[in-house]
Formats: structure tokens, sequence, C-alpha cells
């Protein structure tokens, strides 16, 4: 049974570029949460997608956008690289209903450096 | 608004002792609490959660935690720590009325000593 993998592991980019990270949650979950957590922080929740939308936003600007496909794997977006947005970006997956409901399987995350 | 503490950032405890790490939260209606650990290089990994009922929590590797409305805390324990306990540890809080988002604590780095 695959846990959830991200895709790619690290990723170099320069100011104003865009950037596109992927995730596929684990075999059988149906919602998909990212978060950005900058080096020594805790995770900070980006959004949340559910049934192909988006259902929750964090304080993160409108450069950062996602989608989730009908697979349910999942991609965020980024525009207009900054270089405050060099973090590790963690995907988390997690199924809707059940006993298992609000526990999220985190992936490894790809971590971007933005120079 | 939600929000949540972990008030020390390095808790150091011999190997065999018993450990705790602290976190408190802020939430409008009632929480559903969390816990993580993370090792170097690698992604959370879910421990332990609190929902409703016992107020006492057992999770993976052996750990427990303690849901206190009245301090509105819930602190992380362990009766006998190992040395592969070290990681660091998030604590994380979503409210139960209409939102799905999870706000995490700034974490605890746990050393335990041999």
């Amino acid at each position: 049974d695959a846990g959830v993998t991200q895709s790619p592991t690290h990723l170099i980019k320069t100011r104003g570029q865009q950037v596109t990270l992927r995730c596929s949650p684990k075999s059988g979950h149906d919602t998909v949460s990212w978060y950005q957590q900058a080096l020594g922080q805790g995770p900070q929740f980006i959004f949340q997608y559910y049934e192909e939308e988006e259902r929750q936003r964090g304080n993160f600007p409108d450069r950062f956008s996602g989608h989730q496909f009908p697979n349910y794997s999942s991609e965020l977006n980024v525009n207009a690289l900054l270089l405050g947005d060099s973090a590790l970006y963690l995907c988390a997956s997690s199924l809707e209903g059940g006993p298992r409901t609000y526990e999220q399987y985190f992936g490894p995350g790809t971590r971007l450096t933005v120079t | 608004a939600q929000s949540v503490a972990q008030p020390e950032d390095q808790v150091k405890v011999a190997e065999g002792n018993p450990l705790t790490v602290k976190c408190t939260y802020s939430v409008s209606g009632n929480p559903y609490l969390f816990w993580y650990v993370q090792y170097p290089n690698r992604g959370l990994q879910f421990l332990l959660k609190y929902i409703t009922g016992d107020n006492l929590v057992k999770g993976s590797y052996g750990f427990e935690a303690e849901f206190n409305k009245s301090q509105t805390s819930f602190h992380l324990k362990k009766p006998s720590a190992l040395v592969s306990d070290s990681a660091l540890y998030f604590c994380a809080v979503r409210d139960n009325i209409g939102t799905y988002k999870y706000i995490f604590g700034t974490g605890t780095r746990l050393k335990v000593l041999a």
C-alpha cells in the first residue's frame, strides 16, 4: 500500500518563475491538503481539496493555486516566485468520513529553493 | 481564531525517564487535537488524535496525550523515553465548526539522552 508520494523531491527556481508540485494521495484517500513549512517552523496550511474543489484556504496569496484530479491526485502551482517562497512543501491526504477521518498522512515533501 | 502554542523549543530527557511535551490551544468551538512527529528530511507522521470521548488518548509507539478542557491543553506523554524518540514533535488543532483548516504549532525538539 503506497503512502503519499510527492514529486519532485527538490527544485531550484529563479525569482519570477512559476513552479508546479505534484502529489499522489495514499491509496483510498480522497482529500488532499497542502502545507508550506519554512525552516524551523511548523507547517502552514495553504489549502485543501475535496471532490476536485478547493474547500478551504489559508492565508496565502492568489499566486498559490491548486488542482485536484478525478483520481484524487493534486497539483500545487506557485506563480511569480519570491525568495520567501523557499520552503518545504508538504502534501497530506486523508479520507472523508469513517473512523480515521481527520488523520492526515503526509508525503516526504518537495524542497523548493528560489534564488 | 484558532491557535496552537508549544512553549518549549526543546525538551531533554534521559532514556528510561518519562517525557512530556506541552501544547496549549485556542479555538472557537470544540477542538480536534493532534500530535505529529517529524524525523530529519521526512514528512510528518501521525501519532494520535483527540476528537471526543476519553480525555486520555493512546497512540503509536507508546505515546499518549491528555486533553484538558479547562486548561486548554493537550500534552504529549510517554512513560519511558527511548533514544529513538528523539525527533521534532508538532501539535495541531482543528476547529469543529465549519473549518477544514489545521493549525500547527512551531514544534518542540525532543532529545533523549542515552
